[in-house]
């Protein structure tokens, strides 16, 4: 059974950097073809792409976005990991990570709630 | 970077009826294309994939098509438990999702 949880501040203030953490199971990261990805949705809105890591450590960013993204991996523990730079209310959403299986993103984290509030 | 448009934005339809959402492409995204219904609440689950390819454990009431650009996910005889807000993704490059479909029932 594949399950993903992301866990976060829950509360941080403008101009700090955001960090989220995707513990996983049910798959390995070192496994040809497999990737994690993260996405996020504010409040009664859509969803945004943010990022994509792969098996052998490629990755991929969301243009709009990539000079304020960072994603790693820790295939070891079975974890990824997202850091969102100079954060500011815009910011505030629900943040999902999901596994992808040869570019199919098909299983997702319940999400994690942040609010970037001063 | 690719759009995503999405239509419509919202839907209103009665039980059995026949659903069909769409997502327009901005250029060639070939089969990079998934679909996913997310609940109130609820993380986005996965519905069709590569276009046309029925998830796991989905069931057979959903199917997905392509017409060049143009993607579409149909839905036979609606039931209740299909209202929910449905996505698009394009999976080809720097993906994006579309903007959502409001399904709810009259």
């Amino acid at each position: 059974q594949v399950t993903l949880k992301e866990s976060g501040p829950g509360i941080l203030q403008p101009s700090q950097t955001l960090s989220l953490t995707c513990t996983f199971s049910g798959f390995s990261l070192s496994t040809y073809g497999m990737g994690v990805g993260w996405i996020r949705q504010p409040s009664g809105k859509g969803l945004e792409w943010l990022a994509n890591i792969w098996w052998d450590d490629d990755k991929y960013y969301n243009p709009s976005l990539k000079n304020r993204l960072t994603i790693s991996k820790d295939t070891s523990n079975n974890q990824a990991f997202l850091k969102i730079t100079n954060v500011d209310t815009a910011d505030t959403a629900t943040y999902y990570c999901a596994r992808i299986v040869t570019t199919v993103m098909d299983a997702w984290g319940q999400g994690a709630s942040v609010t970037v509030s001063s | 970077d690719i759009q995503m448009t999405q239509s419509p934005a919202s839907l209103s339809a009665s039980l059995e009826e026949i659903v069909t959402i769409t997502c327009q492409a901005s250029q060639d995204i070939g089969n990079y294309l998934s679909w996913y219904q997310q609940k109130p609440g609820k993380s986005p689950q996965l519905l069709i994939h590569s276009a046309t390819s029925l998830a796991d454990g989905v069931p057979s009431r959903f199917s997905g098509s392509r017409s060049g650009t143009q993607y579409s996910l149909k839905i036979n005889r609606l039931q209740v438990e299909d209202t929910g807000i449905y996505y698009c993704l394009q999976h080809y490059s720097a993906w994006t999702f579309g903007g959502g479909t409001k399904l709810e029932l009259k």
